[in-house]
Parts: structure tokens; sequence; C-alpha cells
């Protein structure tokens, strides 16, 4: 089962803002909704963007998301150290009927 | 406030079987779909199978289709995933996961801590 594609990793000092982008095709991405995720190994991760733009309460707006044809981008602003952990997309794929993750993004606050 | 526990992940042996169960509270069960995902050593997370809330429809990934199963206990709010012919490959946290309505895979709003599986000889 394929994965949407994300950059291994990215880096940033503290304060300073980063990118993640996601790519996918016409069957997931393009055609549905994308969620972002946050997570540490050993903790449970946590839903940051949903509905490509949407943020769940309690997530501060340093996070943001967009979305354009088959790719999604997370911006992260105002870094600071405990942003430190890996990142997935996500989304629906219709022909698979089933979640397809990015392979993930790990970020380091440098 | 809810809460997601799973249970039941252990050493098991290549072609083995386990049952894991998640037990659900703080919101109506039956109407938000759940998913399970698990997180392999050094690998990303993976969508593992999901059921729409009252249990009325059932999906899989590829990886695991016709050897996973998931149900649902509208009764106790549990959501189990039975694993049978288990390999290596399936080692993994596998944590169980909550959607934002009752057909929603694609938004996982609330996570359990997860419970740990090992396949091995």
């Amino acid at each position: 089962q394929s994965v949407l594609t994300q950059p291994p990793s990215v880096s940033a000092a503290p304060g300073q803002r980063v990118t993640i982008s996601c790519s996918g095709s016409s069957s997931d991405i393009g055609n549905n909704f994308v969620s972002w995720y946050q997570h540490l190994p050993g903790t449970a991760p946590r839903l940051l963007i949903y509905e490509n733009t949407k943020r769940p309460s309690g997530i501060p707006d340093r996070f943001s998301g967009s979305k354009s044809g088959t790719s999604a981008t997370l911006d992260i602003t105002g870094l600071q150290t405990g942003d430190e952990a890996d990142y997935f997309c996500a989304s629906w794929e219709s022909s698979l009927s089933a979640v397809l993750f990015g392979g993930g993004t790990k970020l380091t606050v440098l | 406030e809810v809460q997601l526990v799973e249970s039941g992940g252990d050493l098991v042996q290549p072609g083995g079987s386990l049952r894991l169960s998640c037990a659900a509270s703080g919101f109506t069960f039956t109407n938000d779909a759940m998913s399970w995902v698990r997180r392999a050593p050094g690998k990303g997370l993976e969508w593992v199978s999901g059921i729409w809330g009252r249990g009325d429809a059932t999906f899989y990934a590829d990886s695991v289709k016709g050897r996973f199963t998931v149900s649902s206990d509208n009764s106790k709010n549990m959501v189990f995933l039975q694993m049978n012919s288990l390999r290596a490959e399936d080692t993994a946290m596998y944590y169980c996961a909550k959607g934002q309505g009752r057909r929603s895979f694609n938004e996982l709003d609330s996570w359990g801590q997860g419970t740990l599986v090992i396949v091995s000889s």
C-alpha cells in the first residue's frame, strides 16, 4: 500500500518557520481532506489539522495547513524546542477505501 | 473527557493470534468511528483498520486484509482487533483512535497510549 510523500526531515532554529510538504494523487489528497498529526514515539499521536486547514481546540495558531491539487502543506511558525517530533499527513484513499499516512517528517529545532 | 485505553498486546510467535481491546469513555460511542493505527520500530504511522459508529461497516489496510478483523461492542463501549496469522512485520505499537463523526477515519481527534505487539520466535 503506497504512502503519501513527505520529506524525511526538516530543521530550523527556534523562532523560525518550517514548511512540511505532502504529495499524493487524485485518489487521495486530490479528492479528499488532509489531516496532520504530531507524534513522539511512546506517546499518543496528536491531531494538529483536519479538513485541510482546521485546527482542533487547543492547537495553537502557530500550526496551519493548506492544500492545492494533490499536495498539502503544514506550516509551523515561531518554532519551539517542544515542537521536535515526527509529523505525518494523512488522507482517505478512495480506490482502496483506507486511510493513507505520509512516510513522516522528523522536525529538528536546532 | 475522552479516554481510550488499549490492552492485549503481547509477545507472540509468527503465525500466532492476538486480540487487542480498546475501552472507550467520555463520548457517545456510536456517534464516532473508531480506528486502529500502528507504528513499527523505525517506521511511520500506518492505519490498520476502522469501524463505523454502530459497527455497520469495517475497513482494512491491504497489509492486514484477510488476517485482521475489527469489531465493536456498543453495549460495553469497546473496540477489538482480532489479529491472526501474525508476521514479524506486524510488530508495532498499536493505537486505538476516535474519529470525528460516525464514518470518519481521517480525523482522529483522540488516541490511546498504545499497546505493544511483538511477533517473534
